[in-house]
């Protein structure tokens, strides 16, 4: 089945220093799922951050950018100047259209240091 | 914005023991879902709904099962509660195929 991929569990970076959160996807079934990141504040729920559904396409908010690269199967999240409220933990994932169901990649806890 | 609420918000339970997780969503959404998520692990499908009275098993069913109700209330029910079910749960709902899923702020259940 389908399939998300963080390799990095937890990432420090400075404020203001750029970011790059690494997502790989494997998608078994024909056609090219949904891509999203979301992200979890402590003590909250999971809130969309950004989404694409073409593949080719950038997706944006907040300041992060990730592009739906379709031939490296990767949609990974960037930003260029980070701040110490974007300490959070960030989840890529995709869906296809059944149901709306989502399947995640493990999280990438991102601690930013003053 | 769609309000998912969760409650209880923490669980302490025994092996064994019964316990009942639940979740309402307030924007009469027709998708509701139950999700676990475990260090190392993504947030992994346990089951879901797309409507009132309906049911679909999910990723990861075992050991769990769940009940919609009415369009707002989704439950799961863990009726002999183990160890290897201690984990944060997150209920989730959404209006329809391709919009924005709302997640609740997730309850932790520590079985012991």
């Amino acid at each position: 089945g389908d399939s998300v991929t963080q390799t990095e569990g937890q990432v420090t970076v400075s404020e203001s220093k750029s970011l790059i959160i690494n997502c790989t996807y494997s998608a078994t079934s024909i056609g090219y799922p949904n891509l999203f990141w979301y992200v979890r504040y402590p003590g909250e729920g999971l809130q969309l951050l950004l989404k694409v559904i073409t593949a080719g396409q950038k997706g944006s908010s907040r300041g992060f950018e990730a592009t739906y690269n379709k031939e490296a199967t990767s949609f990974h999240l960037q930003k260029a100047s980070v701040q110490e409220s974007d300490s959070a933990v960030y989840y890529c994932a995709l869906s296809r259209s059944n149901y709306n169901v989502l399947y995640f990649g493990s999280g990438t806890k991102l601690t930013v240091e003053p | 914005e769609a309000a998912v609420t969760q409650s209880p918000r923490n669980k302490v339970t025994v092996t064994g023991g019964n316990v009942t997780l639940s979740c309402r969503q307030t924007n009469s959404h027709n998708y509701m879902y139950w999700y676990r998520q475990d260090t190392g692990h993504g947030l992994r499908l346990i089951h879901y709904s797309y409507g009132a009275g309906n049911l679909q098993i999910g990723d990861v069913p075992d050991g769990y099962k769940a009940t919609r109700t009415t369009q707002e209330d989704f439950f799961l029910l863990l009726e002999l509660a183990s160890p290897s079910q201690t984990s944060l749960y997150f209920c989730a709902s959404s209006e329809t195929t391709n919009t924005e899923v709302f997640f609740g702020k997730g309850t932790r259940l520590t079985v012991v």
